[in-house]
């Protein structure tokens, strides 16, 4: 089993701040990563795949960068709708592993 | 467009059974695999496992392997996740969701449903 550590668990920014989320996994997984976003009371929605390819639709603030085994989520920029929580989640192989979160607040 | 509806929010005793769905429209049922991912009261997102309607070849989670069946209904377009022994700790929210996918083979989540909450309390 892939284990996926994400840090920090808790980020308290406001908005307009360039916000970092990292995702250490336990072994190379090349770029097979995805990043969902969660807000509160509803269903995950995929923001990049492929470690650094935005999903259609989703803003140009957030971006996404690495390989291998660290991988960076950046919002530059944060907007108040970006209240969520943010999770990395590898398909380089079975079973799929989430990182276990990051909660960003808006100050 | 795709969608993924979800039946509604179920509340059973410990020991009981219980199957909840998942109704898949807008794209060729067999033609994707099809999966379910947990969400604990308060905590992250669990991979539970994945279904190919097609054949019906799956993959579990070792955490869930044994706990719970994945199967879908080609006919009906529905996917399900089912117990047959309920424990208080398998209250929680469930989501299913559809991966992409390339020859055959599932990548990552990218349509998900609303989500269900099976609440288990004596």
């Amino acid at each position: 089993v892939i284990w996926m550590t994400q840090s920090p668990s808790l980020v308290s920014a406001s908005t307009g701040d360039r916000v970092t989320i990292s995702c250490r996994v336990s072994q190379g997984i090349t770029n097979n990563l995805v990043w969902y976003q969660q807000k509160p009371g509803k269903a995950p929605e995929l923001l990049i795949y492929a470690a650094s390819t935005l999903q259609r639709g989703v803003p140009s603030r957030f971006s996404g960068s690495g390989s291998g085994t660290d991988f960076t989520l950046t919002i530059s920029g944060l907007q108040s709708e970006d209240l969520a929580t943010y999770y990395c989640q590898q398909y380089y192989t079975f079973p799929r592993t989430f990182g276990q979160g990051t909660k960003v607040e808006i100050k | 467009e795709v969608q993924l509806v979800q039946s509604g929010a179920e509340v059973r005793k410990p020991g009981e059974s219980l199957k909840i769905s998942c109704k898949a429209s807008g794209y060729s049922f067999t033609d994707f695999w099809i999966g379910w991912v947990r969400q604990m009261p308060g905590k992250g997102l669990e991979w539970m496992g994945i279904i190919y309607p097609a054949d019906s070849d799956s993959r579990y989670s070792p955490s869930f392997q044994g706990q719970v069946t994945i199967s879908a209904d080609k006919s009906h377009n529905t996917a399900y996740l089912q117990w047959s022994g309920l424990k208080a700790s398998d209250t929680a929210m469930y989501y299913c969701a559809r991966p992409t996918s390339l020859n055959n083979y599932p990548y990552y989540f990218d349509h998900w449903g609303q989500g269900t909450l099976v609440t288990v309390s004596s």
